[in-house]
């Protein structure tokens, strides 16, 4: 079976810290990818998209890079707006699996 | 401004039915793939399905939740989408969210404010 594994789970990190969360997925989904934004009671957002295409609007602190079967967001300095659940997602084929998410908390 | 809302959700028993409806604003409806995405209270995010555009013929994919009990559909002369589930079961309990496909790349691009489902006695 298919597997698209987040880690970690959970992060607390400073202000201004750079943060780095990691999806591996079960086999090559080439560069199929894409990275979401969930803040509490709030629809998802697209953040990354194609592994590491930046969505109109969202700031350049976040990146994504990968391909294959590992890849990373990177938030490159922890904002206080940051805090949110981050999902990785592909679309390499059916059935479309997002992973298990990574909250991300301010220390 | 681009919009997705969704209506429909509500309490429904176990066994029973419910349709889903999403309204698009703001954008060619018609041009793109749309999709369900569902996430249960407290949990991650779950891709329901899809259904493309006329171009595509209409089809429809779904995840492996559906197991037969869901039909997504669509009417563009509506600028809507539709999510009718059967046999309703409590795991079917979640916020259901409307999202867009764009049309440069396969990702969600817009979503909904979600519609939130209860499958209660």
């Amino acid at each position: 079976d298919f597997q698209m594994t987040q880690s970690p789970s959970s992060l607390s990190a400073s202000v201004g810290d750079r943060v780095t969360i990691t999806c591996q997925a079960s086999q090559d989904i080439r560069n199929y990818l894409n990275w979401y934004q969930q803040k509490p009671g709030k629809a998802p957002k697209l953040l990354i998209y194609d592994a590491s295409n930046l969505e109109t609007g969202v700031p350049s602190r976040f990146s994504g890079s990968g391909s294959g079967t590992h890849f990373t967001l990177t938030i490159s300095s922890l904002q206080p707006e940051d805090i949110a659940t981050y999902y990785c997602q592909h679309f390499d084929h059916l059935p479309f699996t997002f992973g298990g998410g990574t909250k991300v908390a301010i220390k | 401004e681009v919009q997705l809302v969704e209506s429909g959700g509500g309490l429904v028993q176990p066994g029973g039915s419910l349709r889903l409806s999403c309204s698009a604003s703001g954008f060619t409806f018609s041009d793109h793939y749309m999709d369900w995405v569902r996430q249960a209270p407290g949990k991650g995010l779950e891709w329901v399905g899809r259904a493309r555009n006329k171009a595509s013929s209409y089809t429809t994919d779904y995840g492996a939740s559906a197991d037969g009990r869901f039909t997504i559909s669509r009417d563009d002369s509506k600028n809507s989408l539709y999510l009718e589930i059967n046999s309703l079961k409590t795991e079917d309990t979640a916020v259901y969210y409307c999202v867009r496909e764009p049309d440069h790349t396969f990702a969600f691009d817009v979503w909904g404010q979600g519609a939130l489902v209860t499958v209660s006695s």
